[in-house]
């Protein structure tokens, strides 16, 4: 079945620092998403990307999606203490229903 | 607007006992999934239901049984409770199809001694 990898699966950074979360596919995807989950919360949808090489940004996150469609990355510049959780990349699996959930990447700030 | 709504929030169960958990989306939405999370594992599907009516399998689904009930309703049941079931399950409901963001329940904590 379909397999996304996520790396890191952890990152400390401290308060201002900037992150990076990167999702990679053995194959080409149709779109991708990407989640973020608060400790004790649930996953929230954050943003998908559909076209080869898009990039699209919300306020400090930047999202890009690979030219082969392949992979993905979120960037977050200058983080903050409102910005800890897990992000999530996830694809959708050919001819059905389902998502296919990266394994996370858990970050935390150091203030 | 509720949203999708799971109940219990926390259960605790002995080995071998038998529950079912309730999820409810109140967005018309056609598809409805649980997952599992596990520390590590990120989100496992156990079942979904692409429409009304039907039900697949997901990565998980040993050990479990869903019902569609209607449109809105989707049940996940434990017929004999296992260790290895404690998790923090997710319900989950989708307009339709992979294009579509999931929308989650605030998930129930089970843990099964």
């Amino acid at each position: 079945g379909q397999q996304v990898m996520q790396i890191p699966q952890y990152q400390h950074v401290q308060e201002g620092e900037d992150f990076t979360t990167y999702c990679n596919s053995s194959t080409t995807l149709s779109n991708i998403q990407w989640y973020k989950q608060r400790p004790g919360g649930h996953p929230v949808f954050l943003i998908q990307l559909v076209k080869s090489g898009e990039v699209k940004k919300q306020k400090r996150l930047t999202f890009q999606f690979g030219e082969a469609k392949k992979n993905s990355s979120l960037h977050i510049t200058a983080t903050q203490t409102t910005d800890v959780g897990t992000y999530f990349c996830a694809a959708p699996n050919f001819g059905n229903e389902k998502l296919t959930f990266g394994t996370g990447t858990r970050l935390t700030i150091i203030p | 607007n509720a949203g999708v709504t799971q109940t219990p929030k926390f259960q605790v169960l002995k080995t071998g006992q038998s529950m079912t958990l309730q999820c409810a989306q109140d967005m018309n939405h056609n598809s409805m999934y649980w997952y599992r999370q596990d520390p590590g594992m990120g989100l496992r599907l156990i079942y979904y239901s692409a429409s009304e009516g039907t039900t697949d399998k997901g990565e998980v689904p040993n050990g479990y049984n869903v019902s569609r009930l209607n449109k809105r309703e989707f049940s996940l049941r434990l017929e004999s409770a296992a260790p290895s079931q404690t998790s923090v399950y997710f319900c989950a409901s989708t307009r339709t199809g992979g294009r579509q963001p999931q929308h989650f329940g605030d998930g129930t904590r089970l843990s099964i001694l």
